[in-house]
């Protein structure tokens, strides 16, 4: 596609419920990162995946928290057991490399934990 | 420890007039500093890259300038309009392939 799809758009949960959301990347796009973004509030580093190296999984909160990419190609990030604090939105980003080149963000996930 | 701060955190208007918003950062190794725009409900979309031997850019209304002896970068919009009210984010690419995003600045016009 021309840009990075995320899906769903929104998502309601029952606390304790597990979720995946999923991240299409721009076609081409080695570098893929997942953030997420509390109401009101800056955007928060999760994972970042960069072509078949080892994903750096330093920014994910706890261990309910997970990633997966198949290549260069489709994530899901899956949080287990939710809580309402991780109520947000979860915005995936792609950019073509590591070295600095623009990531392009995808219009998000907004998750919400009742 | 790399950081992005950024002021005012929320500004408000008038139609029309100039604002200039201000990023502080301490990130090492440095590759660029790009200002990003988001929408409420949307996702960032990038105004600006600044590079470490440029100190001003300019994108329409837009205008950037970058000092990096100091790690200072300011945002100046120019004749503001109604569709600049978002949040404005200043966002450094670290070499280390890092992306640190500041807080943002939360930008109102009003008519």
């Amino acid at each position: 596609g021309a840009g990075v799809s995320q899906s769903p758009s929104n998502k309601v949960t029952e606390k304790g419920k597990d979720v995946e959301l999923r991240c299409d990347p721009i076609s081409g796009h080695t570098a893929l990162y997942w953030y997420r973004q509390r109401l009101g509030q800056g955007l928060e580093f999760l994972i970042y995946f960069q072509g078949n190296s080892a994903p750096d999984k330093s920014g994910l909160p706890s261990d309910r928290f997970s990633a997966e990419r198949t290549g260069e190609s489709v994530s899901t990030l899956t949080i287990q057991r939710t809580q309402q604090e991780d109520s947000a939105v979860y915005l995936c980003a792609s950019s073509t490399s590591w070295t600095g080149t623009e990531a392009f963000f995808g219009q998000g996930t907004r998750l919400t934990v009742v | 420890k790399n950081q992005v701060e950024q002021s005012p955190q929320s500004l408000i208007i008038l139609e029309g007039k100039n604002c200039t918003l201000q990023c502080n950062y301490t990130v090492s190794p440095f590759s660029n500093l790009r200002w990003y725009k988001q929408d409420t409900g949307r996702g960032p979309v990038s105004l600006t890259i600044m590079t470490f031997s440029e100190n001003t850019k300019s994108n329409g209304r837009y205008t950037a300038t970058l000092d990096a002896d100091t790690k200072q970068s300011s945002l100046h919009i120019t004749a503001s309009q109604l569709s600049d009210s978002a949040s404005y984010i200043c966002v450094v690419y670290s070499s280390a392939s890092k992306i640190i995003f500041g807080s943002g600045t939360r930008l109102s016009i009003r008519p």
